[in-house]
């Protein structure tokens, strides 16, 4: 079964390191761009960035370029997210997805099933 | 590229159609667009891309038409589980962007 699993629920203070992970398994990993997908509580989805997991290039939405780094780690099938710093506006549940066919613009066949992010202080 | 749906609640009876309208602010490159169906406490899900192709083991029922900035997605026999949020996407240029959401309620 093609799968995106996600690590789980995190509680961090504003200004902390966080680091969140999306793996995947039941087919072949370097051949398909991952995504991360933002939604804030209550509100819609928003793009972030992708990454090519065959070589590790990455591209960002300005609304989040310098403020989150997308890598991957090929070894273990595994992509992640992270912040240097979180804010309180990070609060959210953020989901990896899979693009279609391998291709760089393409639509997100395959879902995470999402981690909620909490920043307070 | 700023995606706009309406309308943005949409309350049907089962059986009916409803017909969901995405308005693209310029034209969407070589039809790039998807739709995408969101259920309380789930991920999204694909329903749509390339305007019109569905998804892997999406029902005919669905059903997306449209090119350059109007596009629509038509759900046909409108059925209990079908109330959702749903989202259209462009994913032709970046950075990707998502229309606001139309919640369908099936009364």
């Amino acid at each position: 079964e093609v799968q995106l699993v996600q690590s789980g629920a995190e509680v961090k203070k504003p200004g902390e390191f966080l680091r969140i992970s999306c793996k995947g398994s039941g087919y072949n990993f370097t051949s398909f761009w991952i995504t991360w997908v933002r939604q804030m509580p209550g509100k819609g989805l928003e793009w972030m960035g992708k990454i090519d997991p065959s070589d590790g290039y990455s591209n960002y939405s300005p609304s989040f370029h310098g403020h989150v780094t997308i890598s991957v780690d090929k070894s273990i099938t595994t992509v992640y997210l992270q912040w240097s710093s979180l804010k309180a506006s990070d609060t959210a549940i953020y989901y990896c997805a899979r693009l279609v066919g391998g291709y760089s613009r393409a639509a997100f066949d395959i879902w995470g099933q999402g981690t909620f992010i909490t920043a307070t202080s | 590229k700023v995606l706009t749906q309406s309308p943005g609640t949409l309350s049907l009876s089962p059986g009916e159609r409803a017909t969901l309208s995405c308005r693209a602010s310029q034209s969407v490159s070589s039809s790039n667009l998807a739709w995408y169906q969101q259920k309380p406490g789930q991920a999204p899900s694909l329903l749509i891309y390339a305007a019109s192709s569905r998804a892997t083991g999406i029902p005919d029922r669905f059903s997306g038409s449209g090119s350059g900035t109007d596009f629509t997605l038509t759900i046909s026999r409108l059925e209990p589980e079908d109330s959702a949020v749903y989202y259209c996407q462009q994913y032709g240029s970046s950075p990707i962007t998502f229309g606001q959401g139309t919640r369908l309620e099936i009364k």
